[in-house]
């Protein structure tokens, strides 16, 4: 089935930990993008990436990094967690990188940082 | 700076009709989205509006005014599979989505 897979489903790490979320699609989109969910916020955008071989930041980049080494993947790493990157971490994607695209979500991954 | 207000729960019958409002102010507009989002579940995409007015789909329907920075996600003949969370996004003038907090809305027998 076409989409967008995540993984792990949930973890729960030790802070100071490095940890790396996986994501990938097979819809051929151009543009992928991840997105933290926090209880009474909005999603927050962390980074994004228009086309393979380029990434941005996005509202809430700090302790996070991404790599776009080709379309399907866009793997987020945290380098160094810490308490308050516990949230629930979505990857979306979108076909075409100019105007406006509708996005795709992937299943999330819970992340539960002590 | 951008703001998307939206009402945190609302409570509604089976079988009846839920109107949930959002209002905005962001720096520039190029649309607005609505997405549902089931518990512990991927938010889900339901409508997209750019310009002002009504669009209908199915028991779903948007609407939209730019000039009040206002949209409102209309639910008909409420189903107890509704019961989720409805987000609303605007693309910014940067072509980025800013979410609203999202409205769970809980649908009574």
């Amino acid at each position: 089935i076409a989409g967008i897979t995540q993984a792990p489903t949930s973890q729960i790490l030790a802070a100071g930990r490095r940890m790396t979320l996986r994501c990938t699609q097979d819809m051929r989109h151009n543009a992928m993008y991840w997105y933290r969910q926090d209880l009474g916020l909005g999603l927050r955008l962390i980074h994004y990436s228009n086309t393979a071989g380029t990434t941005g930041k996005g509202e809430v980049p700090d302790g996070y990094s991404v790599s776009r080494a080709n379309t399907d993947d866009f793997p987020l790493t945290l380098a160094s967690a810490v308490p308050s990157q516990t949230s629930v971490y979505f990857c979306a994607s979108s076909d075409g990188t100019g105007g406006v695209k509708t996005q795709y979500f992937g299943p999330g991954t819970r992340l539960l940082v002590l | 700076g951008q703001n998307i207000d939206q009402p945190t729960e609302m409570t509604a019958t089976e079988g009846a009709i839920v109107q949930i409002n959002c209002t905005y102010q962001t720096s520039g507009f190029n649309g607005l989205f609505w997405y549902q989002q089931h518990a512990g579940e991927a938010p889900t995409f339901l409508s997209y509006n750019v310009l002002d007015g009504l669009e209908e789909k199915g028991r779903f329907s948007s609407f939209l005014s730019r000039s009040k920075g206002y949209s409102y996600l209309l639910l008909k003949e409420l189903q107890m599979k509704d019961s989720a969370s409805y987000l609303c996004a605007v693309v910014d003038s940067n072509y980025q989505l800013i979410w609203g907090a999202g409205t769970k809305l809980i649908i009574k027998p």
